[in-house]
């Protein structure tokens, strides 16, 4: 079973502060996935990235897929309240793990007024 | 509207009481997936099927059985429900599965909260 470790599993910081997730494995992945979930409600895609090295930019939101293709970044810049959430991020290694999609633990983010 | 239901929402049952939580899609998807969220583990995959009839078991499937007769829909049953088993539990689809190369975005229902006593 390929493993996909978060970090930190909690933030908790003040509206306007800069913040980084990271989502690490030991295991290639071809392509990644990060989801935003609220209390009560499925997760929802944030984003996908699928070449190594690529950078991709979702309004204050910057995500990052690593060269070797094992690692992610989620980056908020001015953090705000409504950033609140839990954050998953989700890969898969395809070959013979075709269909499968392994979730990270998530990171529970909490932004205060 | 493109939707993935589940019901029921919210269950309560006994230890060794056969139950089924349903699941069903209206975007003409062809992968769905069973998932459990317990705290500090994210989300597990349980099963998952990539068409009609063609299921197969994800990272914690022990306890649960699953069926894809009709293309929108997949229940998950519990035969013998134990409190181990308590959690939250959320379907998916998407509309190929996920493979080399890309990732389709997974549409989630809204979640089923499982209590077992």
């Amino acid at each position: 079973t390929q493993l996909l470790e978060q970090s930190p599993q909690f933030l908790s910081i003040q509206e306007g502060e800069n913040l980084t997730v990271y989502c690490n494995s030991s295991s290639v992945f071809s392509s990644l996935q990060w989801y935003r979930q609220e209390p009560g409600e499925g997760p929802v895609l944030l984003v996908t990235v699928v070449t190594g090295g690529e950078v991709k930019k979702l309004k204050r939101l910057t995500f990052q897929f690593g060269d070797a293709r094992k690692d992610s970044s989620l980056h908020i810049t001015a953090a705000q309240p409504g950033d609140t959430g839990l954050y998953l991020c989700a890969g898969v290694s395809g070959g013979t793990s075709y269909g499968k999609l392994t979730f990270g633990q998530g990171t529970i983010l909490t932004v205060h007024p | 509207e493109a939707q993935v239901t589940q019901n029921p929402r919210y269950l309560i049952t006994v230890t060794g009481k056969k139950l089924t939580v349903t699941c069903s899609q209206n975007m003409n998807h062809e992968y769905m997936s069973w998932y459990r969220q317990d705290p500090g583990l994210g989300l597990r995959q349980i099963y998952y099927s990539m068409n009609v009839e063609v299921t197969d078991k994800g990272d914690v499937p022990e306890g649960y059985k699953v069926s894809r007769k009709e293309k929108r829909n997949f229940p998950l049953i519990l035969e013998s429900p134990s409190p181990n088993q308590t959690s939250l539990y959320f379907c998916a689809s998407s509309v190929e599965p996920p493979g080399q190369g890309f990732v389709y975005e997974q549409y989630f229902g809204p979640g089923t909260r499982l209590t077992v006593t």
